[in-house]
């Protein structure tokens, strides 16, 4: 079956970049997404990535795709404390639109 | 538009005891999913209905049942609620193939 990996915990200090890596196993995925959980809520699509793009870029979000190591990173460039989240990748089931989500990256960031 | 609600916000059961979590949409979505995340886990999915009158199983079925009368809610039931299932629910909606998913709060369940 599916399976999309996250390491569990990343730590920087406010103004550095983040990057929060992910790698899945369904090649054949449309779309990979990238969604974030404020403490209490829930999940709040970030942003996605068409399966034939290599880069997606959005405001101080970008997105790489590396299909053939399926590898998908987001990175936050100026990360502000408001960014301290839990933050899923998931891919797209081949049968349908479910999602299969990783394990999420819990980001810290300290001033 | 108040997108995904969800009731109740947190619930406390016995073991043993049956309850039925609520979720509604107003954006007049066909896909609806419900999720349990478990701590430091990822969301699993239970079950998903792409319309009125049709629901399927996801990945971790057992212990629940949903139903799909309408295109606004699709509630989940617990019929004999075990520790196992003490977790916070999602639920979630989709517009069409090619939407996103957007999730309600979440219900979060303790079961003792």
């Amino acid at each position: 079956g599916e399976d999309v990996e996250q390491s569990l915990f990343l730590s920087v200090r406010e103004g550095d970049s983040s990057v929060i890596n992910c790698t899945y196993t369904d090649s054949s995925s449309t779309y990979l997404y990238w969604y974030k959980q404020e403490p209490g809520a829930g999940l709040q699509l970030l942003t996605y990535i068409f399966s034939n793009m290599d880069m997606k870029q959005d405001q101080r979000l970008t997105v790489l795709l590396n299909k053939k190591d399926k590898h998908l990173s987001l990175r936050i460039a100026d990360t502000q404390t408001g960014d301290s989240a839990i933050y899923f990748c998931a891919e797209e089931d081949t049968g349908f639109q479910k999602l299969v989500f990783g394990t999420g990256t819990r980001l810290l960031v300290s001033p | 538009n108040a997108g995904v609600t969800q009731t109740p916000k947190f619930r406390i059961l016995k073991i043993g005891q049956s309850m039925t979590l609520q979720c509604t949409q107003d954006m007049n979505h066909n896909y609806m999913y419900w999720y349990r995340q478990d701590p430091g886990m990822g969301l699993k999915l239970i079950y998903y209905s792409v319309g009125a009158g049709i629901t399927d199983k996801g990945e971790v079925p057992n212990g629940y049942n949903v139903s799909r009368s309408t295109t606004e809610d699709f509630p989940l039931r617990l019929e004999l609620a075990a520790p196992s299932q003490t977790s916070v629910y999602f639920c979630a909606s989709q517009g069409s193939s090619t939407d996103t998913q957007y999730f309600g709060p979440g219900t979060r369940l303790t079961v003792l």
